[in-house]
This record gives C-alpha cells, sequence and structure tokens, in this order.
C-alpha cells in the first residue's frame, strides 16, 4: 500500500495559464475524490469518480475546471485559464466502497498546492 | 445545506494536559454522518473516527474519546494526555444519507492545536 500520491506537490503559475494535477489512488480503490482547500479553511468538495464515471459534481466546478479518470485508475483535473482565486491546496482521496458500504473510508494523498500569480 | 462549526481556531496546550476540541453541525436530514479527520503538517488528511446519527453511544480510543449530544448537535472530540505529536489541525466534517457514503463531506473550518513541550 503506497497511500494516494499527487503531482506535482506545488505549481505557480501566472494567470490565465493551463495547469494539470495528477492523482494515483490507492491500486483496488474504486471511488476517487478531489476537494480544495484554501487557507484556513476545511477542504472542499469538487467531485468524485466511482470508476472511470463522474458522478457527482459540486458547483464549485466552474466550466473551467474538468477532471476526468479514463481507465478507472489515475485521475486528472485540469484548470483552464487560471485565477489568482483558484490558488488553493487541491487534495485526491480515494476509497474502496460499494453502493451498498456502510463503512467508506477515504484515504488522502498530500495535495497539490496551486499558486496564481 | 448542512454546515459544520468548529469555533476554535487555534488552540494551544501543555504536554499531557487534557484538550477537547468543540464542533457544533447543523442538518435538517435525520440520517447523517459525522467523522473527525487530523491534518498534520505533511498535509494528509487522516481519518480518526465516523459516527452514524443513530448511535449516540460516546467512543474511546486510547487516548481519544469523542462525545455526541444530538440534543445539542454536537460531536466533541478530547484527547488526553496530549502529546508533541498530536499537535495538527483537526477538522470535523458531515455527510448525509443511510449508506454511511463518505460522499460529498462538507468539512468544518479546523481546529489547530499546538502541544507544547
Amino acid at each position: 500500500d503506497t497511500g494516494v500520491s499527487q503531482d506535482p506537490r506545488h505549481k505557480i503559475t501566472k494567470r490565465g495559464q493551463n495547469v494539470t494535477f495528477r492523482c494515483d489512488p490507492i491500486s483496488e480503490h474504486n471511488r476517487l475524490y478531489w476537494y480544495r482547500q484554501t487557507l484556513g479553511q476545511g477542504p472542499e468538495f469538487l467531485t468524485y469518480f466511482q470508476n472511470e464515471a463522474q458522478l457527482e459534481k459540486s458547483r464549485l466546478l466552474s466550466d473551467r475546471f474538468s477532471a476526468e479518470r479514463p481507465k478507472g485508475s489515475f485521475s486528472t483535473l485540469e484548470i483552464q485559464r487560471t485565477e489568482q482565486g483558484d490558488s488553493a491546496m487541491y487534495l485526491c482521496a480515494s476509497s474502496l466502497a460499494w453502493p451498498a458500504a456502510t463503512n467508506e473510508k477515504l484515504f488522502f494523498g498530500s495535495g497539490t498546492q496551486l499558486s496564481v500569480l | 445545506a448542512q454546515k459544520v462549526t468548529q469555533a476554535q481556531t487555534e488552540i494551544s496546550v501543555v504536554e499531557k494536559e487534557d484538550v477537547t476540541l468543540d464542533c457544533v453541525y447543523e442538518t435538517r436530514d435525520t440520517t447523517y454522518y459525522l467523522f473527525w479527520y487530523k491534518q498534520p503538517p505533511s498535509g494528509e488528511l487522516v481519518f480518526l473516527i465516523r459516527r452514524n446519527s443513530f448511535d449516540e453511544q460516546n467512543e474511546i480510543s486510547g487516548r481519544y474519546s469523542w462525545n455526541f449530544q444530538k440534543s445539542t448537535s454536537s460531536f466533541n472530540f478530547t484527547i488526553t494526555a496530549s502529546q508533541v505529536v498530536d499537535s495538527a489541525v483537526y477538522f470535523c466534517a458531515l455527510t448525509l444519507g443511510h449508506s454511511g457514503s463518505a460522499r460529498q463531506l462538507t468539512f468544518g473550518s479546523g481546529t489547530q492545536l499546538t502541544v507544547l513541550p
């Protein structure tokens, strides 16, 4: 069990540029989540996948944001035309869960810190 | 909509003191789950406990204990005989539904706990 890994750990970009983050979940996990955390706040849900299907999206996920999980394994989160307000820690989490599961437990990665200048 | 409030932004204690972190939640649903997570300086959130709305029994795990009171919509967390390694940000979180799924967790803003030697 190597845990959830995220790449890069830090990203500095200029306003208007596109950025892409990658998340590798724990290998047998079927669910993958993206959260965003700003300084001094708790994480906010963005979206989640069950295998390769994106099942829920928060209204925080504007049309500049897109997430994919093409083969049900790793996931990418892309932000187009970045804005200074996008500066945050982007956290990925994964879990092994089934529709009737009652004990879903999320394992979080260490996040990607995005700074938009 | 649901909400989680952690009124204590920062707490500082001396090692071996007991400390209680407060969590107050709001929801109109009768079925929900409450969580506590720990976020050390490395950034990844670590799951501590999950409690469903129908189980008001208090729980103890080593030096950690949790007091769930539906009458006051509170789910407080106590660390007994605190240690320097307990220093972290602690988040309380809520999710709705019957399954205990961790989908769409709503987090509080966190409490920064510093344990001084």
